[in-house]
This record gives C-alpha cells, structure tokens and sequence, in this order.
C-alpha cells in the first residue's frame, strides 16, 4: 500500500459526460501528478500540482482539467468525454520542497479505470 | 523515433537467472525513474536516479548519463518479479515513458 488513495475505483459512463477523478496523497506530500496509461498510447503525464498551484504540464486535452485544494487532495475534471479516454487513471504523490524541479520518488495510486461507451 | 527506448520488449527467463533490462532517452533529463506494474495493473515506483548506481534488495540500477543509458539488473529472478518494467525519464518539467518491457520469470 503506498498511501496514495484514488476514487472510484472503476467509472462506466458515455460519450459526451463529465467526469471527477479523485485523489489523496501520501500524508506529508505536497506534490500530485496526473497520469493517463491507455493501450495504444501507454503512459502519459498529464499535470502536476505543488501545494496548491500548478507546476508542471505535460499532454493534458483542454478538455481535461485538474486542481489541487488546501488539503491537498486533487480532482482530475474529464469532459466531453470521447471513446478514445477510456484508459487507466494514475495518481501519484511525492515529497519536496522545491515542486516542478523535484527530483523526489513517486509514489502511485491504485488508479481509476474509466470506460467510455 | 520515442525519446524514450526500452528493449528488449518481452523477456522470457528461467527461475535464478539474472535479467538485465536496457533504456536508452535521447533528451536532457533531471532524474529517471524505474517502474514495476504488477498483473493487477497497479504501479510501484523502484528506483529514481540522476547519476550513478543504485540498489535495493535484488534490484540494481545504473545510469550513464553522458550515453544517454540507464540499466535495471534483477539478480536471482524468481516468478513474483513476473511484471512489466517501464522507464521514465523527467525532461523540462515533463515525463516521457518508455513503452515497457514485460517479463515473464518461470518457475
């Protein structure tokens, strides 16, 4: 168990809705990174968060948007959903004091496996 | 061409041999890491390096930094290390995954 928790496990929904992914860190950490791991395109990273602010994005859709909130969870906002987002959803959390530019070890979530229809 | 390379892309071994795993990146990195997915599809983070060798347990990791290289050696193999094993480098602020190598150890 990492200490990474991600909510729900699985989410089933159609094209078009919106979605919220949640996640709570390790207790302490003040980094959240969002990742995307699908079949065709394996792991990406989509943003990360350093207390509270945005420090880091990677290939994150516009329709995709995330925030971290005072304490400290995160919530990963997916909408307009298409087919093609269909894909395992990865929280990770790591420590440091210095946020884009930390070198810190990551520690991953269960994931969300969301299912498009 | 991925900035990321990771061979070989399937690897089958026999119980106790030793397993090497390769990644090659092609940009400038601050630190690269070594994953573990289990089966179940969960992720552990193994090692994060930025020069250097590193080593836990059974599990070694070496970056040369001027060859652009990172090596995951597994000594000992036993079937629980059965997984898929991806690098990931941090390039700029972002993070280029490699496509993983997936390894199959048998009893």
């Amino acid at each position: 168990d990492s200490g990474v928790t991600q909510t729900p496990k699985h989410l089933i929904t159609a094209t078009g809705q919106r979605v919220t992914l949640r996640c709570s860190p390790r207790s302490g950490d003040l980094s959240v990174y969002w990742y995307q791991q699908s079949l065709d395109q394996g792991l990406q990273f989509l943003i990360q968060y350093y207390n509270g602010e945005e420090r880091a994005k990677g290939n994150i859709l516009e329709r995709f948007s995330a925030q971290q909130f005072p304490d400290l969870h995160s919530e990963l906002n997916l909408s307009s959903l298409e087919l093609g987002d269909s894909a395992l959803y990865f929280c990770a959390s790591s420590s440091g004091t210095s946020g884009a530019s930390s070198y810190n070890e990551q520690f991953f979530g269960p994931g969300t496996r969301l299912t498009v229809l | 061409k991925n900035e990321v390379e990771q061979s070989p892309q399937n690897l089958t071994a026999q119980e106790g041999e030793f397993i090497t795993i390769n990644c090659s990146y092609s940009v400038g990195i601050s630190a690269l890491h070594w994953l573990q997915q289990h089966p179940g599809g969960g992720i552990v983070s193994l090692f994060m390096l930025s020069s250097g060798k590193k080593k836990h347990g059974r599990l070694i990791a070496t970056i040369n930094i001027q060859e652009k290289h990172s090596s995951l050696h597994i000594t000992a193999s036993h079937p629980r290390d059965s997984a898929v094993y991806i690098c990931a480098v941090r390039s700029n602020n972002d993070m280029r995954f490699g496509a993983g190598t997936r390894l199959t150890v048998k009893p």
